[in-house]
């Protein structure tokens, strides 16, 4: 079964420290994977996707197929990214399956 | 158009009860999607509408949920009987048709409290 794995629950960083984020799926074929995102009383929002290859609020994110990984990463954390990141992981037509989510909490 | 609308945002109910839920889309997306989502997980897949036709249900969509949407537009989620584990945020999401880009847009929730 197509599953996204994100082991950490909670991740607390400085301000204007780098921030990773990690992602793991399982899947034998070609994915799709995202970041969604969600900030306090906000609703769930798309913050990146892999085919795009975007940086997006100075967020990227590489598809490591060798290590079936999609970490998020950001070289200079702000305040305003502490928020709840979701890994979504997406083949052929099925629905979005997300992982459990990781809080970043960016310190003063 | 002030994107996908969820009602009520809160239901506290007893257990036994039934409950529905409604959902209004993105007005040019036909696809919708309800997800359910508990406390330190992800949203969970329940189901999903491709204008009003009812195309995937995960097993966690049990016998005393049903989901419509009748005339591809809005969408109801009804929960009969309703148990404690039931209590959780019941998501709505709305997407355009092809292709699947995996791009949603999510309404603020339904959140439901079982007593």
């Amino acid at each position: 079964a197509q599953r996204v794995t994100q082991p950490e629950k909670l991740l607390s960083v400085f301000k204007g420290a780098p921030v990773e984020l990690k992602c793991n799926y399982s899947y034998s074929g070609s994915p799709e994977l995202f970041w969604y995102v969600q900030y306090s009383r906000q609703r769930l929002q798309l913050l990146l996707r892999h085919i795009s290859r975007e940086s997006i609020k100075g967020f990227t994110a590489d598809l490591n197929k060798g290590e079936t990984s999609f970490h998020l990463k950001k070289p200079f954390a702000q305040e305003e990214d502490s928020a709840m990141y979701y890994c979504a992981f997406l083949s052929g037509n099925t629905p979005l399956v997300f992982g459990k989510g990781t809080r970043l909490s960016v310190i003063a | 158009d002030t994107g996908v609308s969820q009602d009520p945002r809160h239901k506290i109910t007893k257990r036994g009860q039934n409950v529905t839920f409604r959902c209004d889309p993105i007005s040019e997306h036909n696809r919708l999607y309800w997800y359910r989502q508990t406390l330190g997980q992800g949203p969970e897949f329940l189901t999903y509408f491709q204008n009003e036709a009812q195309l995937e249900k995960s097993r966690l969509l049990s016998d005393r949920f049903s989901a419509e949407r009748p005339k591809g537009s809005f969408s109801t989620l009804e929960i009969q009987r309703t148990e404690q584990g039931d209590s959780a945020m019941y998501l709505c999401a709305s997407s355009s048709r092809t292709p699947n880009t995996g791009e949603l847009f999510f309404g603020e929730g339904s959140r439901l409290t079982v007593l």
